[in-house]
């Protein structure tokens, strides 16, 4: 079956450091990728989106990329703070409906 | 203040009943969403509706149902038949264009007791 499988379910780092997250596709080849952040006891917010034809995307302190071949997106957070801590979702899509990952919670420690 | 709300925020039924959930948006999207989120897990799709009067089945539709008479709301019913209602339902919406991001409510945490 068509998965997002993101394989940490958590990371720990220390402020300042980069933090990156890992996302994988299997059996599935989406044209899309989204990462959202959650807050406990929220709803998810999105983030950043890359397409199937595009390397990189950047916004502010986030950066997300895509290797189609590997089907592997990775998504990063230059130097992170405290209140980066949350937990992200991927997301891949094709037709509008979006198939997501279990999340990677991530805590940054001052 | 646009925005997608979804009511109550918690809420406690006692099985067998049938509850229903709140979702109502204001941001003119086309496309609206049903989610269930367990601890550890990730989103799963109930339901969804890409357009008024027209909803289809998600990956675990079974125990639940919507309906789409405005293009504002979407409530989704808990019925009886759902063997595992507690958890958290999170509503979603987006407008047509295919790549668009999703929108989230707050979301509602259901306990059944």
């Amino acid at each position: 079956s068509q998965k997002i499988e993101q394989n940490s379910e958590a990371l720990n780092i220390q402020e300042g450091k980069t933090a990156t997250l890992t996302c994988n596709c299997t059996n599935y080849s989406p044209a899309y990728l989204q990462w959202y952040r959650q807050d406990p006891g929220r709803g998810p917010v999105f983030l950043l989106l890359i397409r199937e034809n595009e390397k990189e995307k950047r916004k502010e302190r986030l950066k997300v990329t895509f290797d189609t071949t590997l089907k592997q997106s990775l998504f990063h957070i230059t130097a992170s703070q405290p209140a980066d801590s949350a937990t992200y979702l991927c997301a891949g899509g094709s037709q509008g409906n979006l198939i997501f990952g279990k999340g990677t919670k991530l805590s940054v420690k001052p | 203040d646009g925005g997608i709300t979804q009511s109550p925020k918690y809420l406690f039924r006692k099985e067998g009943q049938n509850v229903t959930l709140s979702c109502e948006q204001n941001l003119n999207h086309d496309a609206m969403y049903w989610y269930r989120q367990d601890p550890g897990q990730g989103l799963r799709l109930i339901y969804y509706s890409q357009i008024v009067n027209d909803f289809q089945k998600g990956d675990i539709a079974e125990g639940y149902s919507v309906s789409r008479e405005k293009k504002e709301s979407f409530p989704l019913t808990v019925t009886s038949a759902q063997k595992n209602p507690t958890a958290f339902y999170l509503c979603a919406s987006r407008t047509r264009q295919i790549t668009d991001t999703q929108y989230f409510g707050p979301g509602t945490r259901l306990t059944v007791l």
